[in-house]
């Protein structure tokens, strides 16, 4: 399987601490990205970080990319009980490949 | 603007009969893409249209799915005889372009029950 995979699966933290979430992939991307999803609906995207960068910031979300180890982490700081939902990482593979998810992390953020 | 919309929100039927859903991108969007989310799992590819190419259909699980786009906006998902195991959340996106350059946009999912 192509499948990114998150680790943790599940994730438990106070408000106001920072949340790390890491991402491994198996063959080399195009780009990766990384998608919230509340209550088992629609995603909502975070950031995408392209297999020429390393590092992304937007807001309290930073997200690194290590091609070497096929490895992407998120990490969320000064968390908030808003931020409870779950997290997954998708990679675009080289080729017209369309997304391909992980199982995601659900994270929760005890206010 | 409007983002994706899907319709309906859910859907309850019963094994063997067949059910459409509809999915609404975002206006210009040329990428259009559906999966599929069982209970607890991550997002399963079905299926995906890239502006006139034909579309990949790599991802369908069988014959009884198939999906068109009609003047390259509004699509449909068919699953044709459904089953116990198609029961889950069936999720569209679009986006400007391709996959390998743009973010997608979900639609809020239709969530699939068959009884």
């Amino acid at each position: 399987s192509q499948q990114g995979e998150e680790d943790p699966q599940a994730l438990s933290i106070q408000e106001g601490e920072n949340a790390t979430m890491n991402c491994s992939y198996k063959t080399s991307i195009n780009n990766l990205q990384w998608y919230r999803q509340n209550s088992g609906r629609g995603l909502v995207h975070l950031i995408l970080i392209r297999s020429n960068e390393r590092e992304k910031h937007s807001g309290r979300l930073r997200v690194t990319l290590d091609t070497s180890k096929k490895s992407s982490s998120l990490l969320i700081t000064a968390s908030r009980a808003a931020d409870t939902a779950s997290y997954f990482c998708a990679t675009v593979f080289s080729g017209n490949t369309p997304l391909v998810f992980g199982k995601g992390t659900r994270l929760s953020v005890i206010a | 603007g409007a983002g994706v919309s899907q319709s309906p929100s859910n859907k309850v039927t019963e094994k063997g009969k067949d059910v459409e859903l509809r999915c609404d991108p975002i206006s210009g969007h040329t990428a259009l893409y559906w999966y599929r989310q069982s209970l607890g799992q991550g997002l399963e590819f079905l299926i995906y249209f890239q502006g006139n190419s034909a579309p990949d259909k790599s991802g369908l699980p069988s014959d009884r799915f198939s999906a068109e786009r009609t003047g390259g906006s509004v699509s449909t998902l068919t699953i044709q005889r459904t089953q116990q195991e198609d029961s889950a959340v069936y999720l569209c996106a679009s986006s400007q372009r391709g996959p390998h350059t743009d973010t997608q946009y979900f639609g809020p999912g239709t969530r699939l029950t068959v009884l």
